[in-house]
């Protein structure tokens, strides 16, 4: 089980620029969650796939944000056009997808937009 | 959004018991109660889950109330290596997670 990976584990960009993570989540779970998370704050659910299909997206997403898991594997998240709002650290999750599978989670990629 | 409440922060002793409550009395049917735990720098941690009937397992035991309004999850010796942030979270519809602010734990030795 090599667990949830992130990539990068940090981004420094400067406002107004595109960043984009990438999740490879454990290799036989179906879905895949993305969240947002900021200083001393729980985790914000953003978006959930099954699969190929992106199912669901918090109002939190603004339409600079997208999420893409092309073939159901790997997930990317990208950021347009950066705020500084927009630093935080991003969360990727994964679960089997059976009924009340946990949610495994990545170590997360810190953004800081400058 | 399916909500719990728990304290802000809770302090222990090293090897003793420790007792973390949680509140979500807007509880349904079908949402299982799971607990999490996140250490600094690092995404949360899977710790526990159940529905209806207490459940242990090698990390910790889940108590739930009868009426399912709240949950203890307990660890039965605290180590320095359990002071975390742990998350109180309903699982609804088998997809949906919200998390709180949590519950800060500080083990002392």
């Amino acid at each position: 089980d090599t667990g949830v990976s992130q990539d990068p584990r940090h981004k420094i960009t400067k406002r107004g620029q595109n960043v984009t993570f990438r999740c490879d989540p454990i290799s036989e779970h179906n879905r895949l969650y993305w969240y947002r998370q900021t200083l001393g704050q729980g985790p914000e659910f953003l978006t959930y796939f099954q699969n190929e299909a992106q199912l669901e997206k918090s109002r939190l997403l603004s339409d600079r944000f997208s999420a893409e898991r092309p073939k159901g594997s790997f997930s990317t998240l990208e950021i347009q056009r950066t705020e500084q709002g927009d630093s935080a650290m991003y969360l990727c999750a994964s679960s089997a997808g059976t009924g009340n599978s946990p949610l495994h989670f990545g170590n997360g990629t810190r953004l800081t937009v400058t | 959004d399916a909500k719990t409440t728990q304290p802000n922060s809770m302090e222990s002793n090293e090897e003793e018991p420790v007792h973390l409550p949680c509140n979500h009395s807007t509880i349904s049917g079908t949402d299982y109660i799971h607990w999490y735990r996140q250490l600094p720098s690092q995404g949360p941690e899977y710790v526990i889950h159940g529905l209806t009937s207490n459940v242990n397992n090698r990390m910790a035991s889940l108590a739930i109330a009868e009426d399912r309004k709240s949950s203890t999850l307990i660890l039965h010796r605290a180590t320095l290596r359990d002071a975390a942030v742990y998350y109180c979270i309903l699982d609804r519809n088998f997809n949906k997670f919200y998390f709180g602010s949590g519950t800060k734990l500080n083990v002392k030795p």
